[in-house]
């Protein structure tokens, strides 16, 4: 198994331009989400997904779109970088086994935002 | 104030020195998971506890429900265990919220 990739690992925009952050797993995992880490604050949740199809806001959504057209891609889609969206970006995906979890993590994509 | 507070932010140690890094919050949880973070950035999931202890090799984690308190311990570090620490609490699903890491260097 890849487990969780991501691409591209690193990447430069303009102010107003718009990209997607790809992101795949290839362990059947329902529960798939995004993820910014800024220095000194923690992991802070942009957009979930709990199955194809399905996908809803985290704690900070404003900027940033979702879809989740297969179980396997989660692409995250910046629809006008700003400044204010440099940060590193995870994936991850959850493996739920009874009450157990496991969360497997992509290895990210440093974005900076001129 | 921060849902998820851990301590210390920053934490020197000698290599051989038992370690504890400490997770405290604020809300009602499901579960409490330990991340380690590499220095070239790739995140692990170490444990999901929801009650008691649990150990793997020379990492033990604890969680006291009532206190809303978890502990990560190291026994007899190693300059590998160098990382961030992170906490986060489960409070519904599967949504984590995230405390700010720990960084812990161990010098040889």
């Amino acid at each position: 198994n890849a487990g969780v990739t991501q691409t591209p690992k690193f990447q430069v925009l303009k102010t107003g331009q718009s990209m997607t952050l790809q992101c795949a797993q290839d362990m059947n995992h329902e529960y798939m989400s995004w993820y910014r880490q800024d220095p000194g604050m923690g992991l802070r949740l942009i957009h979930y997904s709990v199955g194809a199809g399905i996908t809803d806001q985290g704690e900070v959504p404003n900027g940033y779109n979702v879809s989740r057209s297969t179980t396997e891609d989660f692409p995250l889609r910046l629809l006008s970088a700003a400044p204010s969206q440099t940060s590193v970006y995870f994936c991850a995906s959850t493996e739920t086994w009874g009450k157990r979890e496991t969360q497997y993590f992509g290895p990210g994509t440093r974005l900076l935002v001129l | 104030k921060n849902e998820v507070e851990q301590s210390p932010q920053n934490l020197t140690a000698q290599e051989g020195e038992f370690i504890t890094i400490n997770c405290s919050y604020s809300v009602g949880i499901s579960a409490l998971h330990w991340l380690q973070q590499h220095p070239g950035g790739g995140i692990v999931s170490l444990f999901m506890l929801s009650s008691g202890k649990k150990k793997h090799g020379r990492l033990i984690a604890t969680i006291n429900i009532q206190e809303k308190h978890s502990s990560l311990h190291i026994t007899a570090s190693h300059p590998r265990d160098s990382a961030v620490y992170i906490c986060a609490v489960a409070q519904y699903g599967n949504k984590l919220v995230f405390g700010a890491g720990t960084i812990l260097r161990v010098k040889s």
